[in-house]
């Protein structure tokens, strides 16, 4: 699976969108992005993915450019309870891979 | 609550024990996965079970081992345990290209 790279950590105040960037310049047309989040020390979280579309749910917003080399989490109004450490994974689902946890950038929500 | 479902949330033991983490995967999931979360460092990939058989390893201990059952159940069993293997250990449950669902955690403490 294609190797991500996110930056350590990041501060977002309060009520506005927090956007989380991932590079993954070796990424390959069969593989998806997916992002997980991870609150203190509790199970990951699966948030979002997508494989070449912009993707939303009622969690956040996943933007990824058009040659697939980076993409961006969107969480639209941040609250405390977004806390966490957030994961960005590239994986081929055809072939049932399992997920490689990086580093991850750990989000701060601060009032 | 994911629908995985893993016991004991805690355990303390010896150095030189052997322990027995159980996982239950959420209805209908044929795979199990296994991962170790030592103090201050990421997500390490154990193995993996699909259906009962053995799909991939990662990196896992000579000391370590794990089954998956018929009712799809999976075991860790952690032996001649050490002061390092102290750390969370999560399962995981997969079904399709939606990721995984994990578990709360196993948090091991050997003394």
């Amino acid at each position: 699976d294609a190797k991500t790279t996110q930056p350590p950590s990041m501060d977002c105040a309060e009520g506005r969108a927090a956007n989380l960037p991932c590079n993954h310049s070796t990424i390959s047309g069969n593989e998806y992005v997916y992002w997980y989040r991870q609150i203190h020390s509790q199970g990951p979280q699966y948030i979002i993915h997508g494989l070449k579309n912009n993707e939303t749910n009622e969690m956040a917003s996943l933007i990824i450019t058009e040659d697939r080399k980076s993409s961006t989490l969107i969480l639209p109004h941040a609250t405390l309870r977004d806390t966490a450490v957030y994961y960005c994974i590239v994986r081929d689902n055809n072939a049932g891979n399992m997920l490689t946890f990086g580093g991850g950038t750990r989000l701060m929500v601060k009032p | 609550d994911s629908g995985v479902t893993q016991t004991p949330k805690h355990l303390i033991t010896a150095t030189g024990q052997r322990v027995t983490l159980r996982c239950s995967p959420r209805s209908g999931d044929l795979s199990v996965y296994w991962y170790q979360q030592s103090l201050d460092q990421g997500l390490q990939f154990l193995i993996q079970y699909y259906n009962g058989e053995e799909r991939a390893k990662g990196n896992i201990l000579e000391r370590f081992s794990a089954q998956q059952f018929p009712d799809l159940h999976s075991e860790l069993n952690l032996s001649s345990l050490e002061l390092g293997d102290s750390a969370l250990y999560f399962c995981a449950s997969g079904r399709g290209n939606y990721g995984y669902t994990f578990g709360s955690g196993t948090r091991l403490t050997v003394v």
